[in-house]
């Protein structure tokens, strides 16, 4: 079985600030990580994913995260975050194509004017 | 760009009652799923469905859920007699039959028991 943990349940941070949310998993086969945002009374809009080759993937809104086999972690990264940020972010795991996502707890991004 | 839709945004029903969940997944789509989040936890996967049968489903989806695809289009959720626990997000996703094709979410509806 599969799961996530995200470390930090709020994150605020001031505009144009570089942010980091951190995400590991446990899995006993190969994965597929995912990131995946909210935006207040919306649904789960896709932001970037890993599925195999170059570990640093880069996805929409300039986020970016990196995944570490090692220490088994995907951490999410913006050198820059603006007010629109401001969501939740739901880092996610997936066996292979088409099999369920394990989700984990999400973290809350408030981006401070 | 194609959505994923879902309808009632919002869902009002007394404990005991029956209520459907509707889903329009994206048209060239064939795997479908729901998922739910009880309000302060994380999203939790219910069941996926491929080929008009049950592909997977968790602990969750017990004897009171079931799903079906009762048209080319519609892809519905019926809960047969609420729980107040049942109160909760439920989301819709759906996604192609492609290993390499990430699951495209709706917006949800929130189902609150009273």
């Amino acid at each position: 079985a599969q799961s996530v943990t995200q470390l930090d349940s709020q994150v605020p941070v001031f505009e144009e600030a570089p942010v980091e949310l951190r995400c590991n998993y446990s899995s006993s086969v190969s994965v597929y990580l995912f990131w995946y945002v909210q935006y207040p009374n919306q649904g789960l809009q896709l932001l970037l994913k890993y599925l195999s080759g170059s570990t640093l993937v880069k996805g929409i809104n300039g986020f970016e995260a990196e995944f570490n086999k090692s220490q088994t972690s995907f951490h999410l990264r913006k050198p820059s975050v603006h007010i629109s940020d401001t969501a939740e972010y739901f880092c996610a795991v997936s066996r292979s194509g088409n099999t369920p996502l394990v989700f984990g707890k999400g973290t809350r991004l408030s981006v401070i004017a | 760009e194609p959505e994923v839709t879902q309808t009632p945004s919002h869902q009002v029903t007394q404990m005991g009652q029956e209520v459907i969940l509707r889903c329009v997944p994206i048209s060239n789509h064939l795997y479908f799923y729901w998922y739910r989040q009880i309000l302060g936890q994380k999203v939790e996967f219910l069941v996926s469905f491929y080929n008009n049968e049950i592909s997977e489903k968790s602990e969750i989806f017990d004897d009171q859920f079931s799903v079906e695809r009762p048209d080319g289009s519609n892809f519905t959720l019926k809960i047969r007699s609420t729980k107040l626990e049942d109160s909760a997000m439920y989301f819709c996703a759906s996604t192609r039959l492609n290993s390499n094709q990430p699951q495209h979410f709706g917006d949800g509806t929130r189902l609150s028991i009273l």
